[in-house]
């Protein structure tokens, strides 16, 4: 199957500076990638859809200016979380989107990364 | 919003088939059926998904009843490594979003 890469892994950053993660589409491309966000113990939540070109489409109650999303080339996608703070810690994951032969499309997610902020 | 409904635990003895269920009854009929499964601390892992046929394939099989209004995710001979939270999505054929539910931790057990 396709696989999504993410980078880093882990990441610990201090209050008030923005960390960058970035999502990687390995061995296709991907017009659309995903970001969700997930607190322990709950399910993953979506924030945004990144679209190759274009401006991201945010989820309502997230805030665009806050999780800045740029989708440069057909493989990569990132999110910048600016001003960061501790409520802002979470596990961020990406997907990215692959028609299925079978019809629909197949979404691959990442591995995820892990924020916390100090 | 999520669309589906699945049981939030459930218990399986290793060796034997797991059948998780999942109601969608107001699934429409451009949409899919997809599961997805997560093990702890990882990024979701494709499973299967369907649109109104039965499906299989190396890992499950996807049972979808003839008003599509619910489905039952089979993994054949369950094995520790397939303790997961399983989550039942459904989603359009434009490639949608996907709106997770709470899924279902199924805990295999010796």
């Amino acid at each position: 199957g396709a696989v999504v890469s993410q980078h880093p892994s882990r990441v610990i950053c201090k209050s008030g500076t923005s960390v960058k993660i970035e999502c990687r589409s390995l061995d296709f491309q991907a017009t659309t990638m995903f970001w969700y966000r997930q607190f322990p113990k709950q399910s993953l939540m979506l924030m945004a859809t990144s679209n190759e070109g274009s401006k991201a489409t945010y989820e309502q109650g997230v805030e665009k200016d806050k999780f800045l999303i740029n989708h440069a080339s057909l493989t990569l996608s990132t999110l910048t979380v600016t001003s960061a703070h501790p409520e802002d810690s979470s596990f961020y994951i990406c997907s990215a989107i692959s028609a299925a032969a079978r019809g629909g499309y197949e979404q691959y997610f990442g591995p995820g990364t892990r924020l916390t902020v100090t | 919003d999520a669309k589906t409904t699945q049981p939030p635990s459930m218990d399986c003895a290793e060796g034997r088939a797991a059948n998780l269920p999942c109601n969608h009854s107001t699934i429409s009929g451009n949409e899919y059926v997809y599961w997805y499964r997560q093990i702890h601390s990882q990024g979701p892992q494709y499973i299967i998904h369907g649109l109104k046929n039965n499906e299989t394939n190396e890992m499950a099989s996807l049972i979808i009843t003839e008003d599509r209004k619910s489905s039952t995710l089979i993994l054949p001979h369950a094995t520790l490594r397939d303790t997961a939270v399983y989550y039942c999505i459904v989603s359009g054929y434009n490639f949608n979003k996907f709106y997770f539910g709470s899924g279902t931790k199924l805990n295999v057990k010796p």
